[in-house]
């Protein structure tokens, strides 16, 4: 069964400081992976995605997140962080959509607090 | 393009009353998803069209829960009777291709009191 272990419930950075958030994944075959941020109020919008390829990956709002299949991990990295990044993050495994099964699994997710 | 449409975005009703949530897909999106977030804890799958047909309804909790999606287009998931337990953010995600991502929509927050 596949899983995903967000460590970090919440995260208080500073402002211009630089984050990482934490993915492990398990999955039997080979992954595809989200980070989406739900911002207050708002729905749950895709940062990034990976199902092959280059294993560094560019998103949106200056996010990358790096695949690492020996550690099973797929964490999320900024190199400084806006206040408007206060958010909640979810990182989400699922299986390739040409193999049939499109359900998501997500993490608990982490809470980032942005402080000036 | 018009995003996926969650209303109410909140409801509270009484347990043992019965609630309706409806999503909007996406135009033209074949594939629509209802997902859960019970308080605290991760975002579960319930159930997936493509269309009008349910392709994938492993996450259903039981049977006071049933999704349709007449027409394929909107779907409406509807809670009969409610309980305590069903309290959460109700998720609609749809897609086209899914290999480039799903499109969530804002939720629709239930409290069952």
């Amino acid at each position: 069964a596949q899983s995903v272990t967000q460590p970090d419930i919440h995260i208080t950075v500073s402002e211009g400081a630089s984050l990482e958030l934490r993915c492990n994944y398990s999955y039997g075959a080979t992954p595809y992976l989200f980070w989406y941020v739900q911002s207050p109020g708002q729905g749950l919008q895709l940062l990034l995605k990976y199902f092959s390829g280059d294993t560094l990956v560019q998103g949106i709002k200056g996010f990358e997140a790096e695949f690492k299949r020996s550690q099973s991990s797929f964490n999320l990295r900024k190199p400084s962080v806006h206040w408007s990044d206060a958010a909640e993050y979810f990182c989400a495994v699922g299986a390739h959509p040409n193999f049939g099964n499109e359900k998501l699994t997500f993490g608990t997710g982490t809470r980032l607090t942005i402080i000036p | 393009e018009a995003g996926v449409t969650q209303f109410p975005s909140h409801s509270v009703i009484e347990k043992g009353q019965t609630v309706t949530l409806r999503c909007d897909p996406i135009s033209g999106h074949d594939n629509l998803y209802w997902y859960r977030r019970v308080m605290g804890k991760e975002i579960k799958f319930l159930l997936h069209f493509v269309k009008e047909s349910k392709q994938d309804e492993s996450g259903m909790p039981n049977n006071r829960f049933l999704a349709e999606r007449t027409g394929g287009t909107y779907s409406t998931l509807k809670v009969q009777p409610a309980e305590l337990e069903d309290s959460g953010v109700y998720f609609c995600a749809s897609s086209q291709d899914p290999t480039w991502g799903y499109t969530f929509g804002s939720g629709t927050r239930l409290t069952v009191v």
